[in-house]
């Protein structure tokens, strides 16, 4: 079974400054997908950012960016320029590739707080 | 165009009570989820639906029921609510369930406690 790490509970940055939150994942899978979700307190879900596992180029949204090393199975989420908006629960999802799988595993999350 | 939409948005059940979360997407999707959040944690997946007449369990079904009778809605039955069944709740759905821009659009969760 797939499994999700995020090893940071927590995390806090000054706004403007760059701050980069962690991910690993257990699969014997080849072919996934990975995406970082934002969580603010209204409890929304809403996608930050997706990878599919078979292109080597990092994705990139605006602020938000991944490295994703696939050998290691580590996917981290960069968030530049913090905003203030930017105070959420984040976290990191893994989805099979396979004909018919629907589940999103999730990690535990990390908070990430904005210091103005 | 509300997307996934979820009531109630809170509820306290007592022991042994029963209740139905309501789940209704207004984008056509035929895929649709129940998920779970227990305090501290990810999502884990209760229930899912390919399409309307046609249900399967997730990680975590022990407890709940499901029924897919239009492409709309998705209502997760709790027949004896537990204490471990104090969690929040959140309904989702897709148009497909592959390839990574088939995105699943979440309801806003209802916060169900058990006492």
């Amino acid at each position: 079974a797939q499994t999700v790490t995020q090893s940071q509970p927590e995390m806090s940055v000054q706004e403007a400054e760059t701050v980069t939150l962690s991910c690993t994942y257990d699969t014997s899978e080849s072919d996934y997908y990975l995406f970082w979700y934002k969580q603010p307190p209204s409890r929304q879900m809403i996608l930050v950012i997706r990878q599919e596992a078979y292109k080597q180029q990092n994705a990139t949204e605006n602020r938000f960016s991944v490295n994703f090393q696939k050998a290691a199975k580590s996917f981290s989420l960069k968030i530049s320029d913090s905003q203030l908006g930017d105070a959420a629960m984040y976290f990191c999802a893994y989805r099979s590739a396979r004909m018919g799988a629907q589940k999103l595993v999730f990690g535990q999350g990390t908070r990430l707080t904005i210091n103005p | 165009n509300a997307g996934v939409t979820q009531t109630p948005k809170f509820r306290i059940l007592k022991i042994g009570q029963s209740m139905t979360l309501q789940c209704t997407q207004d984008m056509n999707h035929n895929y649709m989820y129940w998920y779970r959040q227990d305090p501290g944690m990810g999502l884990k997946l209760i229930y899912y639906s390919v399409g309307a007449g046609i249900t399967d369990k997730g990680e975590v079904p022990n407890g709940y029921n499901v029924s897919r009778s239009t492409t709309e809605d998705f209502p997760l039955r709790l027949e004896l609510a537990a204490p471990s069944q104090t969690s929040v709740y959140f309904c989702a759905s897709s148009r497909t369930s592959g390839g990574s821009t088939d995105t699943q659009y979440f309801g806003p969760g209802t916060r169900l406690t058990v006492l």
